[in-house]
């Protein structure tokens, strides 16, 4: 059975300070990995998909990265508009449909 | 380009009653995905539908819980007989293609059950 975990559950930044999210995975064969973006009260929205180890994607401050077993959301000078919950997830080549992570809720204090 | 709508957004509903959850998907989107979110948890997978066909239901709960994606008209997942450990927020998503993980999700219908 897929599984996938987030961690750490929440963490807390100053404006500025830059830290990575992780998101650990265990699946038959991986199809595609992919980070969402939740804000409270509101439906996940996508941020990226990564398909093989070694592969990086960018958009921002955000940078996502990819090895065989876990997948890394690095985050860069982070403002107070990136608070939010950052789920990761996982296609599985046997499966239909996505497999989420609980999210890593992430808080940037000004 | 309106995107992923949901009603209603909000439900109320006592014990032993139905509730029925309504999703549009994006426009010339035909796979639908439905997920249930409760409180500090993460998304799990429902049940995954394209038009008129039950594709993937292997999340449902096996009683009084069904999904159904007619020709016309929006997705509806129904619960029969609701208690309260279905309170939870409904998450509805669509995609373009099949084996799609960039999925467009709605903004949820959130279930009260008293």
């Amino acid at each position: 059975e897929d599984q996938v975990t987030q961690s750490p559950e929440a963490l807390r930044l100053q404006e500025g300070e830059s830290s990575s999210l992780n998101c650990s995975y265990t699946v038959s064969g991986l199809r595609g990995l992919f980070w969402y973006r939740q804000d409270p009260g509101k439906g996940p929205e996508f941020l990226f998909t990564l398909y093989s180890a070694g592969e990086e994607k960018e958009k921002e401050r955000l940078k996502a990265t990819l090895t065989k077993k876990e997948s890394f959301l690095h985050i860069t000078a982070p403002k107070p508009e990136d608070s939010a919950t950052y789920l990761c997830a996982v296609l599985d080549t046997g499966r239909r449909a996505l497999t989420f992570g609980s999210g890593t809720r992430l808080q940037v204090q000004p | 380009n309106a995107g992923v709508m949901q009603n209603p957004r909000h439900l109320v509903r006592r014990r032993g009653q139905e509730a029925r959850l309504r999703c549009s998907p994006m426009k010339g989107h035909s796979h639908v995905y439905w997920y249930r979110q409760l409180p500090e948890e993460g998304l799990k997978f429902m049940v995954y539908l394209q038009k008129e066909n039950i594709i993937d239901e292997s999340g449902m709960p096996k009683e009084r819980f069904s999904a159904e994606f007619p020709k016309e008209g929006p997705s509806i997942l129904r619960i029969q007989q609701v208690v309260r450990g279905d309170s939870a927020a409904y998450f509805c998503a669509s995609s373009l293609d099949r084996w799609a993980g960039e999925l467009f999700f709605g903004e949820g219908s959130r279930l009260t059950v008293l």
